[in-house]
């Protein structure tokens, strides 16, 4: 049972760059989400997806998009990256709805040149 | 919109002294409250939350937390730090007037531990 993991680990772009991070989850949850920390603001909600094939945004959605075509994969892609986009990555997910755990991801460390 | 709020960015204790991280949140209506632990390079853990069960809440390495609706606040509390507590942690709620499947997280405090 590997929990909740992230592919790269790190990646290094350069403005106007494309990529996909990947976020994988062996426990069959529903929810899964996508969140950026930086320092002094703790973690905000990109996007989230309540199942597959279904996604929504969160707080800080702009220069991202995400899809969840399988329940156990949810990609976050990056079109054309900027130094802004400069951050820590976490993917999580939980069973249900209610006072549900999330379960983290050990994170992905992105720098855009 | 509902907001969690971490007093205090950084706090320092010595080793064996009380541990207490102050969470307080806004919501209309009780929500869930977590309390999660981050050490260096690596993602969030659980350490305990609140679901309307018991106000008081004990979670992992010794830690607990009350809910007080009255106050609106989940303090974090520890009765004596190891070394091994450094790291950061936050405080996030979920359901009330976010919905039932964002978690809105606080923006953290560091806590370090003094020899």
């Amino acid at each position: 049972n590997a929990g909740v993991t992230q592919t790269p680990k790190f990646r290094v772009l350069k403005t106007g760059q494309s990529m996909t991070l990947l976020c994988a989850q062996d426990m069959n949850h529903e929810y899964m989400y996508w969140y950026r920390q930086d320092p002094g603001m703790g973690l905000r909600l990109i996007h989230y997806s309540v199942g597959e094939g279904t996604t929504a945004k969160g707080e800080v959605p702009d220069g991202y998009n995400v899809s969840r075509l399988k329940k156990q994969n949810f990609l976050l892609g990056l079109e054309s990256a900027a130094p802004s986009q400069t951050s820590v990555y976490f993917c999580a997910s939980s069973y249900g709805s209610g006072g549900e755990t999330q379960y983290f991801g050990p994170g992905t460390r992105l720098l855009v040149l | 919109a509902q907001s969690v709020t971490q007093l205090g960015s950084h706090v320092s204790v010595s080793e064996g002294a009380l541990v207490l991280l102050r969470c307080n949140y806004s919501s209309s209506v009780p929500p869930y409250l977590f309390w999660y632990v981050q050490y260096p390079n690596q993602g969030l853990q659980l350490l305990l939350k609140y679901t309307s069960a018991a106000t008081l809440v004990k979670g992992i390495n010794g830690f607990e937390a009350e809910f007080k609706k009255s106050e609106t606040s989940f303090h974090l509390t520890k009765p004596s730090a190891h070394m091994s507590d450094a790291a950061e942690y936050f405080c996030a709620v979920k359901g009330g007037a976010s919905g039932t499947y964002k978690y809105i997280f606080g923006t953290g405090t560091r806590l370090k531990v003094l020899a």
